[in-house]
């Protein structure tokens, strides 16, 4: 069980385009997801913490205009990375959270951008 | 001082022998405890979780958790060159909405 997945795997988009990731928990409802990024060689960085229903808090230093989440239901949240930029390549992982603590991941995006 | 601190490695270990893998954190309000593997390229996956002071096994992993002194470890017993990725600690605090915060990882390389 707690099966997260993520769609796509994998994304090149040209600088100023925008790209959608979703998020979804397969066998759960999930009330909360959390949005991470990862460079090469570093550990995870926490972006926002979704809810179900409400607006996503975003963590310090990441601009909510730009990594737009959207939480519609209790097994799908989505980021958007508006107006991509060469420096926004990373790699995106979600998790949601099953039961009162356990977080599971999803299999990550890479996304580049060209 | 980081909130989560691990050693980075890499603890390398023969086949067969038991990798020890200590992290240890800063806030006393730390409620609940991940050890996460994460293979090159991959996302993390959850291996083990522990919410109270002492030992929990599972499988081939043990946890152990002492809050007076703030730190949690993982062993792994008969390790196998499989095992051989980047072991992340995590630390929830319910008070900070659930949020986990992330060592920044061990790296494990186990020899055939």
């Amino acid at each position: 069980g707690a099966v997260v997945s993520q769609h796509p795997s994998r994304v090149i988009c040209k600088s100023g385009t925008s790209v959608k990731i979703e998020c979804r928990s397969l066998d759960f409802q999930a009330t909360t997801m959390f949005w991470y990024r990862q460079f090469p060689k570093q550990s995870l960085m926490l972006m926002a913490t979704s809810n179900e229903g409400s607006k996503a808090t975003y963590e310090q230093g990441v601009e909510k205009d730009k990594f737009l989440i959207n939480h519609a239901s209790l097994t799908l949240s989505t980021l958007t990375v508006t107006s991509a930029h060469p420096e926004d390549s990373s790699f995106y992982i979600c998790s949601a959270r099953a039961g009162a603590r356990e977080q599971y991941f999803g299999p990550g995006t890479r996304l580049t951008v060209t | 001082q980081k909130e989560v601190e691990q050693n980075s490695g890499p603890l390398s270990v023969p086949e067969g022998a038991i990798a020890s893998l200590n992290c240890t954190y800063s806030d006393r309000g730390s409620q609940s405890f991940f050890w996460y593997r994460q293979y090159s390229g991959k996302s993390p996956e959850l291996i083990m979780f522990i919410y109270s002071n002492g030992d929990k096994e599972d499988g081939r992993f043990t946890a152990q958790l002492n809050k007076a002194s703030q730190y949690v470890s993982l062993l792994i017993r008969d390790s196998q060159p499989s095992d051989s990725a980047t072991y992340l600690c995590a630390v929830n605090r319910e008070a900070a909405g659930n949020k986990l915060t992330f060592g920044g990882g061990t790296r494990v390389l186990v020899k055939p």
